[in-house]
């Protein structure tokens, strides 16, 4: 069981917006640490999609934007399009376990 | 161009060791504290390890705390994970990846991983 908790899947048609929600606790994201959100396609490594709960690295679209509110974080994603079909992970730090941390993953299926 | 590449993976005996290396490249990679993250096959990513970026402090997840020993050599720029005792639920692609503190300490470049199989 992960500490940070996300939706194991969502789905959503070419064009629609989906979000993906990772809900954590008072001792990671409730604490004031960052989130970041990571996109894996198959069969590939990560990459990094958002960093510091809201801020695109150069190269990633304007599609997708990430928030962060208490304890808890979301990753939203506009004008789906094929391409977006992927693996999606939350990190953050956890002072309880003085250690990073990973939501369990949520698979992005486009319709 | 900036890049990671591991290599030392591969098939080994529950209880034996392994060594993972992660070649850096196209930055300065003494400047960069550096992560372990691994992957069991169908699973979702687990934070391993963190080394500082001169080597000075170490943390490690709880899974892997006292098998596994991160280290670094700045002048060879590589980072390795000596992996001992190693067990079934080891199995997994490890990854290095650098943190960035420019983008809030996000792990901004990773590896294309290593493959490791922990079988009788």
């Amino acid at each position: 069981q992960s500490v940070l908790t996300q939706p194991p899947s969502v789905s959503g048609a070419p064009g629609q917006r989906v979000t993906i929600s990772c809900t954590g606790s008072g001792s990671n994201i409730g604490a004031g640490y960052d989130v970041h959100w990571y996109q894996q396609l198959p069969g590939t490594a990560p990459k990094l999609l958002i960093s510091g709960n809201s801020n695109r690295p150069s190269g990633v679209p304007d599609r997708f934007s990430g928030s962060k509110s208490g304890t808890s974080a979301s990753l939203a994603i506009t004008g789906l399009q094929a391409e977006d079909e992927a693996d999606y992970y939350c990190q953050s730090y956890d002072s309880s376990l003085s250690g990073w941390v990973f939501g369990g993953g949520t698979k992005l299926t486009v319709l | 161009q900036v890049q990671l590449v591991e290599s030392g993976g591969g098939v080994v005996q529950p209880g034996r060791s392994l060594r993972l290396s992660c070649a850096a490249s196209g930055f300065t990679f003494s400047s960069y504290a550096m992560h372990w993250v691994r992957q069991a096959p169908g699973k979702g990513l687990e934070w391993v390890a963190v080394i500082s970026f001169d080597g000075n402090n170490k943390y490690y997840a709880d899974s892997v705390k006292g098998r596994f020993t991160i280290s670094r050599d700045n002048s060879k720029n590589t980072l390795y994970l000596q992996m001992n005792s190693l067990r079934a639920e080891d199995t997994a692609v490890y990854y290095c990846a650098r943190d960035n503190a420019d983008t809030s300490g996000a792990f901004d470049i990773w590896g294309q991983g290593t493959m490791v199989s922990v079988s009788p």
